[in-house]
């Protein structure tokens, strides 16, 4: 079966802290693609990232940066020098392929990450 | 990615009514699909809305108290039959652009539904 595992339920970090925040994930297939979205307060999901599972490369973007390991099953989001406006809720899913070639994602939990100034 | 808006935003509604929201997108998409968010918790697919035929539902969700509508490639609605307060939560529709990798689906605003 496939499931996404986010342990981390609430984190709170002091302004320009760096975080992370982890992401193990479990299913049989041999290609699937990961991904993070972020919910802030507003409450619209706001993609992240995307990460097949032919690319263990790592990403960065800004302050943002992705750790993907095939060998651990996870799939971790660090900020560096976290903003208040980072404080939100992250969630990572994994796409489960159906019969009909659909995507369809199975979220994790959420982490609730606050930033305090 | 897409704009997508939904109707309405917000409502609170009596149990025993029913409330359809709407989901339109911008420009045409392949895929659209309607998740739920229980307070607090995280995103449930509850089906895909297919174009011209019945949406496909997942485990635990039927047709008679969650009928979708999906009558082209930009419009879907999603109605939530004889409410109860469980029905209490965010439902948010999703799209994407093509019916093959990499999956990516990008996410309306959300309605947000209390019901009393």
């Amino acid at each position: 079966a496939q499931k996404v595992t986010q342990a981390q339920t609430e984190i709170s970090v002091v302004e320009k802290e760096d975080v992370t925040l982890d992401c193990v994930y479990e299913t049989r297939d041999t290609t699937y693609y990961l991904f993070w979205y972020k919910q802030p307060p507003s409450g619209e999901l706001v993609f992240l990232i995307r990460r097949n599972s032919f690319d263990e490369q790592n990403e960065i973007s800004g302050r943002y940066s992705w750790n993907f390991q095939k060998s651990t099953s996870s799939f971790n989001f660090t900020i560096t020098a976290s903003q208040v406006v980072d404080s939100a809720v992250y969630f990572c899913a994994l796409s489960v392929i159906g019969s009909s070639n659909t995507g369809k994602l199975i979220f994790g939990q959420g982490t609730t990450l606050q930033v305090k100034p | 990615s897409a704009v997508i808006s939904q109707k309405p935003s917000r409502d609170i509604c009596q149990r025993g009514t029913s409330l359809t929201i709407q989901c339109q997108v911008d420009s045409q998409v392949t895929m659209m699909f309607w998740y739920r968010q229980q307070p607090g918790q995280s995103l449930t697919l509850i089906a895909t809305a297919n174009q011209g035929s019945e949406a496909t539902y997942e485990s635990g969700f039927v047709i008679d108290k969650f009928p979708i509508s999906r009558p082209n490639l930009t419009f879907s609605t999603l109605t939530v039959s004889n409410m109860s307060p469980e029905d209490s939560s965010i439902y948010l529709c999703s799209v994407a652009r093509v019916q093959g990798p990499p999956y990516e689906q990008y996410f309306g605003p959300g309605t947000r539904l209390t019901v009393t």
